[in-house]
């Protein structure tokens, strides 16, 4: 089962935009919609972005998405100390060994 | 309040069973399609199965496929994870989750919009 591919950690000091990134192919996020979920620490995933750039209710709109061919991209603006956590993209996989895939996960830190 | 809450984990040795179970409430479960995702300790997210809200389709991660075996029962607003034949890297906290998919312009969306707070799973000797 493939995986999508983010760096292992992002950092930034209140305040900053901090950017993370996602690969993949063109049987997952090239085919079909980017999923972002946040894990603080902890604690369960959380839903953070779906459908590429839509945010659940109660999701600050300092969080946002977006996706272009196979890749993906998490921003964070106007960081926080709260938001010290994991992110996990994620996506369907139409291959054939494949169904849901999420990426290796990134660990924010805030300086 | 909507709901997920596991159970059923434990320490299990090697080749051993484990049933997890998964009580929904504050939803209509059964029109919901549902999955497990499991985390081993210190690592990333890895999803384990699907069950659409009938049970019409199942879904497997290639390396579970053939020891677990998902289900559900609408009737009692719970899901399950069978897992047979378990290894030491099965070793993880077990997540159920609701899910959320479909079609927009060719383009499939799948998600899980409610967690649960997850059960762990040991197998060790």
């Amino acid at each position: 089962q493939s995986v999508l591919t983010q760096p292992p950690s992002a950092s930034g000091t209140p305040g900053q935009r901090v950017t993370i990134s996602c690969s993949g192919s063109s049987s997952d996020i090239g085919s079909n919609a980017v999923i972002w979920y946040q894990q603080l620490p902890g604690t369960a995933p959380k839903l953070l972005i779906y459908s590429n750039n839509q945010r659940p209710s109660g999701v600050p709109d300092r969080f946002s998405g977006s996706k272009s061919g196979t890749s993906a991209s998490l921003a964070i603006s106007g960081l926080q100390a709260e938001d010290e956590a994991d992110y996990y993209c994620a996506a369907w996989d139409d291959s054939l060994n494949g169904f849901y895939v999420f990426g290796t996960g990134t660990k924010v830190t805030v300086l | 309040e909507v709901q997920l809450v596991e159970s059923g984990g434990g320490l299990v040795k090697p080749g051993g069973s484990l049933r997890l179970s998964c009580a929904a409430s504050g939803f209509t479960f059964s029109t919901y399609s549902m999955t497990w995702v499991r985390q081993a300790p210190g690592k990333g997210l890895e999803w384990v199965s699907s069950i659409t809200s009938t049970s019409a389709y199942i879904y497997y991660a290639a390396s579970m496929k053939g020891r677990f075996t998902i289900s559900r029962d609408n009737a009692k607003n719970s899901l399950f994870l069978q897992m047979n034949s378990l290894r030491a890297e099965d070793t993880a906290v077990y997540y159920c989750a609701r899910v959320l998919g479909g079609t927009v312009l060719g383009s499939y969306y799948y998600y899980m919009d409610v967690w649960g707070k997850g059960t762990a799973v040991t197998v060790s000797s």
